[in-house]
């Protein structure tokens, strides 16, 4: 069984479209993550998110919106898609500790969908 | 805004050869991670560190966390061409909730 999930694996779409990535987790863990991963390879977190509370980066435009209809899932809408969206994008999920915990927080990627706008 | 620099970025040796690769930062972080990722797939935990100077060996992977929790190190000995992959480093500061900072990866080739 895969652990986490993503859809479409590759996505190409034109510039102006409003696109969707879904990401499920069957690990029963209580935060999802979206990242992006330039064409350098550096992994940067756009959201993370519980059934409590979401945290934005806030270097991420406001097109870029998650969505949740459930704990196992985290849905990543892209409005009004750019060129310079076109990157890899991981969702990842961890079991959420509380905050000063000693707790490891191992998270578990999805396989990443790679997007180009053309 | 917390940042981890790795390096170097990019490295090619010979089957057999020793390495190491750093990550430093300035900021104190409450736990270090080092995923490994391979082509076409999500990175992947290989340990955790969290006491200062704490060392953790993989088979033929050394790990070490700096005494200040500021940097941390990954050695390999011996590398095969299944070691080829970009590794990253990941910090957490537990005062920051659950997200880490990556440090911007090291690319190594190893050649048989």
């Amino acid at each position: 069984d895969t652990a986490v999930s993503q859809t479409p694996k590759y996505l190409v779409t034109q510039m102006g479209n409003d696109k969707s990535i879904k990401c499920e987790q069957n690990l029963g863990h209580d935060t999802m993550y979206w990242y992006k991963q330039d064409s350098k390879k550096f992994l940067k977190i756009m959201f993370s998110y519980n059934n409590k509370e979401l945290i934005i980066n806030e270097t991420v435009p406001n097109r870029f919106s998650p969505k949740s209809p459930d704990k196992a899932h985290l849905n990543l809408h892209i409005n009004s898609l750019e060129l310079g969206d076109s990157a890899v994008y991981f969702c990842a999920s961890s079991q959420d500790f509380p905050s000063g915990s000693l707790a490891y927080n191992e998270q578990f990627f999805g396989p990443g969908t790679r997007l180009t706008v053309l | 805004t917390q940042l981890l620099e790795q390096s170097p970025q990019f490295l090619s040796i010979q089957e057999g050869e020793n390495l190491t690769v750093y990550c430093n930062s300035s900021s104190v972080f409450s736990s270090l991670q080092w995923y490994r990722q391979e082509p076409g797939e999500g990175p992947v935990l290989l340990v955790t560190v969290v006491t200062g100077g704490e060392v953790k060996k993989l088979k033929r992977l050394t790990f070490q966390f700096g005494d200040a929790r500021k940097d941390s190190s990954l050695h390999i000995t011996a590398a095969q061409p299944g070691d080829t992959g970009l590794y990253l480093c990941a910090g957490k500061d537990n005062n920051a909730g659950n997200m880490l900072t990556f440090g911007g990866g090291t690319r190594l080739m190893v050649k048989p």
